[in-house]
């Protein structure tokens, strides 16, 4: 099955700072690569995706980057906001049709 | 209007009973998933549904039937409660199967205390 490690597991940033997390899969048939937020006592809710095809995809202060090669893809966001806080998760596809999460991150921005 | 609902919210019992979840979504999806994220966030999957035809079925006690009166609904049963099964399970729907749409819509979640 899918192997997927996320790091850090945590990441405390200050307002308008950068944050990063990396997600290493091991199934090199995925294609598709999302991340979902979960803030506290709701579900994950799905905030940027990529596929196989394109190496990077952007939308306002969140972007998805892609290394097929290496079987990691990074989330990254800018200018962190207090309502950035909570627990990520990157979720690459594995056999079976069904997503395999990563441990998460909790990323705690500091006003 | 909640896109993937599910009852209760808390749900908070003892040893040994037997307890149900239920989850309903209004977004026409074709594919429902039950998941149970433990405390330290871990999510996992437990079943998966397309149509009302169980196609995902993972490692999880014989406890734990799931049913699918229709692509609507699919509800949790769970027997012989045991203090290891206290997590949060989130219900899910996609429009066809995640390899193809990607996207889980998620519902609130039922947490669930063994006590």
């Amino acid at each position: 099955g899918e192997n997927v490690e996320q790091h850090p597991s945590t990441l405390s940033v200050q307002e308008g700072d950068s944050a990063v997390i990396k997600c290493t899969y091991s199934d090199s048939a995925s294609n598709y690569f999302p991340w979902y937020k979960q803030e506290l006592g709701k579900g994950p809710q799905l905030i940027i995706d990529i596929r196989s095809n394109v190496g990077e995809k952007k939308d306002q202060r969140i972007a998805v980057t892609l290394n097929k090669t290496a079987k990691h893809f990074s989330l990254h966001i800018t200018e962190t906001q207090p309502e950035d806080s909570a627990v990520y998760f990157c979720a690459p596809p594995a056999a079976g049709n069904k997503l395999t999460f990563g441990g998460g991150t909790r990323v705690l921005v500091k006003p | 209007d909640t896109a993937v609902s599910q009852t209760p919210k808390y749900l908070v019992t003892q040893m040994g009973n037997d307890k149900s979840i239920k989850c309903e979504q209004n977004l026409g999806h074709d594919t429902m998933y039950w998941y149970k994220q433990d405390s330290k966030k871990f999510l996992k999957i437990m079943f998966s549904y397309n149509n009302k035809e169980l196609i995902i079925n993972e490692t999880v006690p014989n406890r734990f039937s799931p049913k699918s009166p229709d692509k609507a609904h699919l509800n949790l049963h769970i027997n012989s409660l045991e203090l290891g099964d206290s997590a949060v399970y989130f219900c899910a729907s996609s429009r066809r199967g995640v390899a193809n749409t990607g996207e889980l819509f998620f519902g609130e979640g039922s947490r669930l205390t063994v006590l």
